[in-house]
């Protein structure tokens, strides 16, 4: 059973870059899988964010495309999220998630981490 | 990007009663829609995926259907467990996969 941990720092300033990972257990980050982010703020609920594969390809929301990169780390079995000049809208719940490749959904999350934009 | 609209936006049922929760998609999305379970602080969890396939472990009580633009999410003899929030997810169109904006099932 593939599990997800989120990690990274709880509060980012304005305009400032958020950074987070996603440790995999359980299961190889190389395989057939797509490794997504998703978060869940109060005013827009659940927003997938993007997603990438274990070969490097990846899939972006275009309404933050400009501002992220989604990156893999298979030596370390992990992968990451950056967002870059971040605001108070950015406030949420990140989540990491498991799509299986084939599949349109989202199979398994991690628990979520709480990343608040303040100064 | 496909808007998904969920309703209601609360539900207020009592243990032993079945609730029934409606998503309906912008445009058509085939029968690509999943529905998630989230309890709080807790991640969503998945119940349905395209339409109408129970994941792992649900319980049969939990039933899907629907396809196009319609779709249905219901469950019978509702158990104290079951009272949560409920989203549905379109598997349709990327870029993006979209959310509704949640049920909230709760004990009358």
């Amino acid at each position: 059973q593939v599990q997800l941990q989120e990690s990274g720092p709880g509060l980012v300033e304005p305009s400032g870059t958020l950074s987070l990972t996603c440790a995999v257990s359980g299961g190889s980050i190389s395989s057939t899988n797509w490794w997504s982010w998703v978060r869940q703020s109060p005013g827009k609920g659940l927003e997938y964010i993007g997603e990438i594969y274990q070969s490097g390809s990846t899939n972006y929301n275009p309404s933050l495309k400009t501002r992220i990169i989604i990156s893999v780390d298979k030596s370390k079995n992990q992968f990451s999220l950056t967002m870059r000049s971040v605001t108070a809208a950015d406030t949420a719940v990140y989540y990491c998630a498991r799509r299986s490749w084939g599949r349109n959904y989202v199979e398994s999350w991690g628990q979520g981490t709480l990343v608040a934009v303040s100064s | 990007e496909i808007v998904l609209t969920q309703s209601p936006a609360t539900l207020s049922l009592s243990p032993g009663e079945s609730a029934t929760l409606s998503c309906r998609a912008s445009q058509s999305i085939h029968n690509y829609l999943a529905w998630y379970q989230q309890k709080p602080g807790q991640a969503p969890r998945l119940l349905i995926y395209d339409a109408s396939t129970r994941a792992a472990g649900i319980p049969a009580r939990f039933s899907g259907s629907g396809s196009g633009t319609d779709f249905t999410l219901t469950i019978s003899n509702l158990e104290p467990e079951d009272f949560a929030v409920y989203y549905c997810q379109q598997g349709s169109n990327w870029p993006p996969y979209t959310f509704g904006q949640g049920t909230k099932l709760e004990i009358k």
